[in-house]
């Protein structure tokens, strides 16, 4: 238990259907995360939120569209996907986004299968 | 982040010490070097971090050359439990956490 939980663990999805995914940390911290994990590629930095203001989006489609109501929740909006976009996606937070010394805490991440 | 280079695979026997290494060459003088690891079907969890001096906790242990140009993940008796990707990583004074390929270890009963 990492203190950073992600809902739904596994999502199947059509290329028109509309989903979210859900994140909330439990930690206190001011900083979240979206990763993407495709198989045999490294992880990739999708979004960063700092104090619910998004302060990164590394050239992600619209298709997902981020939201962080508060500092303990981060949600992926999901539209029009496509199959290439199935993949592990990971939440993750940290006290802030600063710092060499910071340590990053995961979710178990979502599996997402577009078909 | 610089880059790091770790080897694709090691192999250990359960009880046995484990030796991760990473090659970190142009390695800034402020960049800690962090390690984390990702279990099948998990997310990559926090392992250790250290600077200069060589650093211990429950996990494992991290020994990092005195030129900081490489370092060591020492897990003292892998257990089938440690079997996962280890990735090596260094951070510089921003939030972009870049993950490489990593070391994946195998633990043998």
């Amino acid at each position: 238990e990492t203190g950073v939980t992600q809902t739904p663990r596994h999502l199947v999805m059509g290329m028109t259907n509309k989903k979210s995914l859900k994140c909330e940390q439990h930690l206190g911290h001011n900083a979240m995360y979206w990763y993407k994990q495709s198989a045999k590629k490294p992880l990739e930095l999708m979004f960063v939120y700092n104090f619910k203001e998004q302060t990164e989006n590394n050239s992600v489609p619209s298709r997902f569209s981020p939201e962080c109501p508060n500092s303990s929740h981060l949600f992926l909006h999901l539209h029009t996907l496509q199959p290439e976009d199935s993949a592990l996606y990971l939440c993750a937070s940290s006290q802030d986004v600063g710092g060499r010394r910071n340590t990053i805490y995961f979710g178990e991440g979502s599996w997402l299968t577009v078909v | 982040d610089a880059k790091t280079t770790q080897p694709n695979s090691m192999e250990s026997n359960e009880e046995e010490p484990v030796h991760l290494p990473c090659n970190h060459s142009t390695i800034s003088g402020t960049d800690y070097i962090h390690w984390y690891r990702q279990l099948p079907s998990q997310g990559p969890e926090y392992v250790i971090h250290g600077l200069t001096s060589n650093v211990n906790n429950r996990m494992a242990s991290l020994a990092i050359a005195e030129d900081r140009k490489s370092s060591t993940l020492i897990l003292h008796r892998a257990t089938l439990r440690d079997a996962a990707v280890y990735y090596c990583i260094l951070r510089s004074n921003d939030y972009k956490l870049s993950f490489g390929a990593g070391t994946t270890v195998t633990v043998r009963a």
